[in-house]
């Protein structure tokens, strides 16, 4: 069965620091992986994933994550943090052979400090 | 375009209710999910829709919970006899579709109903 694990239910930054959101994945098979994000009574807004081909994503407000399968992880990261960035944060893989449900890892929710 | 949509926002039930909630999909879109959030947690998968045809119920926690989808887009989720641990966020999510082998599209998700059984 697959699960994802992601380390950290809180991280706090300063403004212009980077950020670093952990995911490690367990499948059985290449999932794909997505993170999402969440804003507060907000749904969840994908903010990229990864399916095949490069293993470096580029995803929306400047995030990335790299998929790395030696250590079963695809961490969240940006440069610079923003205010704006401020919310909770969603690593969730899914069975390429399935192909329905997402599974979830328990969120992280980042605070931005001026 | 017009997002996921889902009515009520929030909702109080007493327990031992019935409840219904719903999810209007992104025009055009044949798959439709269901997730339930308890508070703390990441959403879990409840069941999933290709048109009208329910797929995969596997995710439902109990014979309680019943979902449809007659016409292939409007969705209800519907608790019988609520429970207090029925309580949580129902999200709803669509996407154009969900192929064999491999491909997947991305899931747009509603801002959800809090749901909260006294």
């Amino acid at each position: 069965a697959q699960s994802v694990t992601q380390l950290g239910s809180h991280v706090s930054v300063s403004e212009g620091a980077l950020v670093l959101l952990r995911c490690n994945y367990s499948s059985s098979v290449p999932p794909y992986l997505f993170w999402y994000v969440q804003y507060p009574n907000q749904g969840l807004q994908l903010l990229l994933k990864y399916t095949t081909g490069a293993t470096l994503v580029k995803g929306i407000n400047g995030f990335e994550a790299e998929f790395k399968k030696s250590e079963t992880s695809f961490h969240l990261t940006k440069p610079s943090a923003h205010m704006s960035d401020a919310a909770e944060y969603f690593c969730a893989v899914s069975d390429p052979q399935a192909g329905t449900a997402l599974i979830f890892g328990k969120g992280t929710t980042l605070s931005v400090s001026s | 375009g017009a997002g996921v949509s889902q009515s009520p926002r929030y909702k109080v039930a007493k327990r031992g209710q019935d409840v219904a909630l719903r999810c209007d999909p992104i025009s055009g879109h044949v798959s439709l999910f269901w997730y339930q959030q308890a508070l703390g947690q990441g959403p879990e998968f409840l069941t999933y829709f290709q048109n009208e045809a329910q797929l995969d119920k596997s995710g439902l926690p109990s014979d309680r919970f019943f979902a449809e989808r007659p016409e292939g887009s409007v969705s209800t989720l519907k608790i019988q006899r609520t429970q207090q641990e029925d309580s949580a966020v129902y999200l709803c999510a669509s996407s154009w579709r969900v192929g064999q082998g491999g491909e997947i599209d991305t899931q747009y998700f509603g801002p959800g109903t809090r749901l909260t059984v006294l």
